[in-house]
């Protein structure tokens, strides 16, 4: 499809590991990319992954790449409140001057 | 902070009003970009600019203007503007217009358009 995927929502317990996922279009991306947009601000660049790389860890994120089907996850370990937020993957795209986004996912922490 | 600072952050405007909206960064990127956020569909590209030229245009309606006066600031002029247009007008910035470098937010301004 010409679309980069996300499911559009998340719930999770506060402690619980959150794993959002994206499937992405074009498997010449060089990097796909994780953004985090809380409310009433904008896109804040959390996490990228080079395409030659199956894994990226950073504190509580680990970022997973499956090149052969075009699959990223992120994964949020000890899940807090202050996550709550709308999760954006994008890929650079071959062929386009600026990155393409998904539609976001809601992740939704409860106490 | 992001180093990129979007003024004004909430703007109520008419139809027949003229308005702007400004962008400046501060990270000595190169390439600088408007998005247009609406409820339920994915970020939009709206303009593209590197070095103060503009490298794209995403079929956008000629009621936004993009200005560039210089690598460190962005302005989107609005007139006549449609009820559809209401939206988060977000701005980005990146080292330069090669997309596998990552863009960093402005934190949008919110448009209503009455």
């Amino acid at each position: 499809g010409e679309d980069v995927e996300q499911s559009l929502f998340l719930s999770v317990r506060e402690g619980d590991s959150s794993v959002i996922n994206c499937t992405y279009t074009d498997s010449s991306s060089t990097y796909l990319y994780w953004y985090k947009q809380e409310p009433g601000a904008g896109l804040q660049l959390l996490t990228y992954i080079f395409s030659n790389m199956d894994m990226k860890q950073d504190q509580r994120l680990t970022v997973l790449l499956n090149k052969k089907d075009k699959h990223l996850s992120l994964r949020i370990a000890d899940t807090q409140t202050g996550d709550s937020a709308i999760y954006f993957c994008a890929e650079n795209r071959t062929g386009r001057r600026a990155l393409t986004f998904g539609s976001g996912t809601r992740l939704q922490v409860q106490p | 902070e992001t180093g990129v600072t979007q003024t004004p952050r909430h703007l109520v405007m008419g139809m027949t009003n003229k308005k702007s909206l400004k962008c400046e960064q501060h990270l000595g990127h190169n390439a600088m970009y408007w998005y247009k956020q609406s409820a339920k569909k994915p970020l939009e590209l709206m303009f593209v600019y590197s070095l103060e030229e503009r490298v794209e245009n995403n079929s956008v309606p000629s009621r936004f203007s993009p200005e560039c006066p210089n690598s460190s600031h962005l302005f989107l002029h609005l007139h006549t503007l449609q009820p559809e247009d209401s939206a988060l007008y977000l701005c980005a910035s990146s080292q330069d217009w090669r997309n596998d470098q990552p863009q960093h937010f402005g934190d949008g301004t919110r448009l209503s358009i009455l």
